[in-house]
């Protein structure tokens, strides 16, 4: 199985400060043949269900806003949050659909400071 | 507006059995994957099962396989899960999200609002 590790676990940024979450596969998951990573972010609030933000490692999912936005390839990605703010308050996680089972990263928790 | 709304949780002993549903409106279920994902108490997100659009293949956690078993009825568009042998550890919120295409796995662009699967003496 591809094990996702996120850094840090969670994090507290003051409002209109960038946030960085770090996300590492234990094994490469660029599919070289079509150049696509495949990995995912999803934004999770309490009550909610998740929602995903960014596919292929860097695009971003209709109506998700421009603040966030994905990057990396093969085995260490990073999502940020450009500036944030009070709605954004939630669990990041990262997933990889390179192969079965899909695995999800740990989570990372942001939070204002 | 693609919609996925979960039902038949509750409250079960260890070793009973669960069968939870997901009715699926808004796209052509029969044309995209489903899959089930859950998070458990104080923990994060955890794939469970998928199923391909007609139902042939099917895909599990090992955590679940053997107890669990994933199917669909494209002609109710419904997705489900039968559990069977419930443990204590299988307590969590059940997700029922769409893939994004046919293909398993895949990232997965909607999501129900959960159902609570609670597994105590």
């Amino acid at each position: 199985d591809i094990v996702m590790t996120q850094s840090p676990d969670s994090l507290a940024v003051s409002l209109g400060e960038r946030a960085t979450i770090n996300c590492k596969s234990s094994r490469s998951v660029l599919y070289s043949s079509y150049n696509k990573n495949y990995l995912a972010w999803y934004q999770h609030k309490p009550g909610q269900p998740p929602k995903l933000l960014i596919y292929w490692a860097s695009t971003r999912e209709s109506g998700v806003p421009d603040r966030f936005s994905g990057s990396g390839s093969g085995t260490d990605f990073t999502l940020t949050i450009s500036s944030l703010q009070a709605e954004d308050v939630a669990v990041y996680y990262c997933q990889q659909y390179f192969n079965t089972p899909q695995t999800f990263g740990q989570g990372t928790k942001v939070e204002i400071k | 507006e693609v919609q996925l709304l979960e039902s038949g949780g509750g409250l079960v002993q260890p070793g009973e059995s669960l069968r939870l549903s997901c009715a699926a409106s808004g796209f052509t279920f029969n044309t995209y994957a489903m899959s089930w994902v859950r998070q458990t108490p104080g923990e994060g997100l955890e794939w469970v099962s998928s199923i391909s659009t007609g139902g042939a293949s099917t895909y599990y956690a090992d955590s679940v396989k053997g107890r669990f078993t994933i199917s669909r009825d494209n002609s109710k568009n419904t997705l489900y899960l039968q559990m069977n042998s419930l443990r204590a550890e299988d307590t969590a919120v059940y997700y029922c999200a769409k893939d994004q295409t046919w293909e398993v796995p895949h990232y997965l662009n909607y999501w129900g609002q959960g159902t609570l699967v609670t597994v105590s003496s």
